[in-house]
């Protein structure tokens, strides 16, 4: 089955424990991004990557680092969490630029 | 950058009536403009897509009409069913790689 997992699904930490949350597509999909969602935010890109090893920053990078040293995997990284890096993150994958997003099912964290 | 602004935040039809969402974006550049649905507990699923060389497109009960123009988009579903109840979302491209997100629409149909 073609499908984008995330993992944890759940996860509570507090503030300054490194964490990472893994991304993972079997689409064969060279263009994969990070959101986080937040009430009244709507979705807002974190990172994305155009391909292995080529990453840039989206609209929120701050306190969030990415890789992409294969293909199908994406983690995202949070070095040192802090409380208003609370929210629902998703991870998505797309076979073009412009394209369809194929979204994971979400990560919600909670940093305390 | 590219601004989207998504109206409205809450929507609330009778079954069987039809819904409008309406986005407006600031970069005259965009050139995709997708809509994605998001059920409870899940990610967000694409619906339907346009591009800027075209006015409007039509999936069965979905349409999404732009005015380039205008900056505006909308989103039109028909004869509303209890299982379009979701929170919608548009977005708007002008060919790099960032998609840029509305804020969101929160529609609930009435039976």
């Amino acid at each position: 089955e073609a499908q984008v997992t995330q993992n944890p699904r759940y996860l509570i930490t507090v503030t300054g424990k490194k964490l990472t949350v893994t991304c993972s597509q079997n689409m064969n999909h060279e263009y994969m991004s990070w959101y986080r969602q937040d009430p009244g935010l709507g979705l807002r890109q974190i990172y994305y990557s155009m391909n292995v090893e080529v990453t840039d920053k989206g609209d929120v990078p701050e306190g969030y680092k990415v890789s992409r040293k294969e293909k199908r995997n994406f983690p995202l990284i949070l070095e040192s969490p802090s409380p208003n890096q609370t929210s629902l993150y998703f991870c998505a994958s797309s076979p073009v630029l412009l394209g369809e997003q194929y979204f994971g099912p979400g990560t919600r964290l909670t940093v305390t | 950058g590219e601004n989207v602004e998504q109206h409205p935040s809450t929507l609330s039809v009778q079954e069987g009536d039809s819904a409008v969402i309406k986005c407006t974006y600031s970069d005259s550049a965009s050139n995709y403009f997708p809509w994605y649905k998001q059920e409870l507990g899940k990610g967000p699923q694409l619906i339907i897509d346009i591009r800027s060389n075209v006015g409007e497109k039509k999936d069965q009960r979905i349409a999404v009409t732009l005015n380039k123009t205008a900056k505006h988009f909308s989103l039109h579903i028909t004869e509303t069913q209890p299982e379009d109840s979701a929170v919608y979302f548009c977005a708007a491209s002008w060919g790099n790689e960032k998609l840029t997100f509305g804020t969101g629409t929160r529609l609930t149909i009435i039976p």
